[in-house]
């Protein structure tokens, strides 16, 4: 059974602080997808990021940065120089790969604070 | 694109009446997906669909919750009788291999408080 496990239930940092987001998960499938979703206060979840189980290379976009190790099922999250705007609850997610729809399945969110 | 909108954004009603929320997914996309968001549970899939034709249902809770998808744009999920504990956000998300395979966009979410 596929499972997603976000221990951090919530956290709280000072603006321009680095933050690291753990995400770790459970499958039986050797190829699959992992996925990160922001939900600020306004309500509506979304798409930040999309990465494929057979390419392990890290990701970066601004300020935003996913770190994915196969050998320990992690796919991190880190903020660099957090932001007030960065305060939202953040979801990892799993999906398999070759089924055209798929059951994508969510961890339980870390709140993130950002404190001015 | 509008993006997926779901109706209505906010619903209250009474124990035992019937719940119907509405979802039209953005246009072209062939997958739609059903969650409940609860402070206990968090992020629930409740069932999914894959070119209008329901895939997974083992997450709709019981039978009093029933879902439809009569074509590419436009899908119901009804609750009835309601309970309380049926009281959520229910989000309406879609997807499609074009726009990035899994990928959801997910819609504003309907906010249902069941007295």
């Amino acid at each position: 059974a596929q499972k997603v496990t976000q221990a951090q239930t919530e956290i709280s940092v000072v603006e321009k602080e680095d933050v690291t987001l753990d995400c770790v998960y459970e499958t039986r499938d050797t190829t699959y997808y992992l996925f990160w979703y922001k939900q600020p206060p306004s309500g509506e979840l979304v798409f930040l990021i999309r990465r494929n189980s057979f390419d392990e290379q890290n990701e970066i976009s601004g300020r935003y940065s996913w770190n994915f190790q196969k050998s320990t099922s992690s796919f991190n999250f880190t903020i660099t120089a957090s932001q007030v705007v960065d305060s939202a609850v953040y979801f990892c997610a799993l999906s398999d790969f070759y089924s055209s729809a798929s059951k994508i399945i969510f961890g339980s969110g870390t709140r993130l604070s950002i404190r001015p | 694109d509008a993006g997926v909108i779901q109706s209505p954004r906010h619903e209250v009603t009474e124990m035992g009446q019937e719940v119907t929320l509405r979802c039209k997914p953005i246009s072209g996309h062939n997958s739609l997906f059903w969650y409940r968001q609860t402070m206990m549970r968090g992020l629930e899939l409740l069932i999914y669909f894959n070119n209008n034709v329901p895939i997974d249902d083992s997450g709709m809770p019981e039978d009093r919750f029933s879902a439809k998808m009569p074509n590419a744009s436009f899908s119901t999920l009804k609750i009835q009788p309601s309970e309380p504990r049926d009281s959520a956000v229910y989000f309406c998300a879609s997807s499609s291999i074009r726009a990035g395979a899994n990928v959801l966009t997910f819609g504003a979410g309907s906010r249902l408080t069941v007295l």
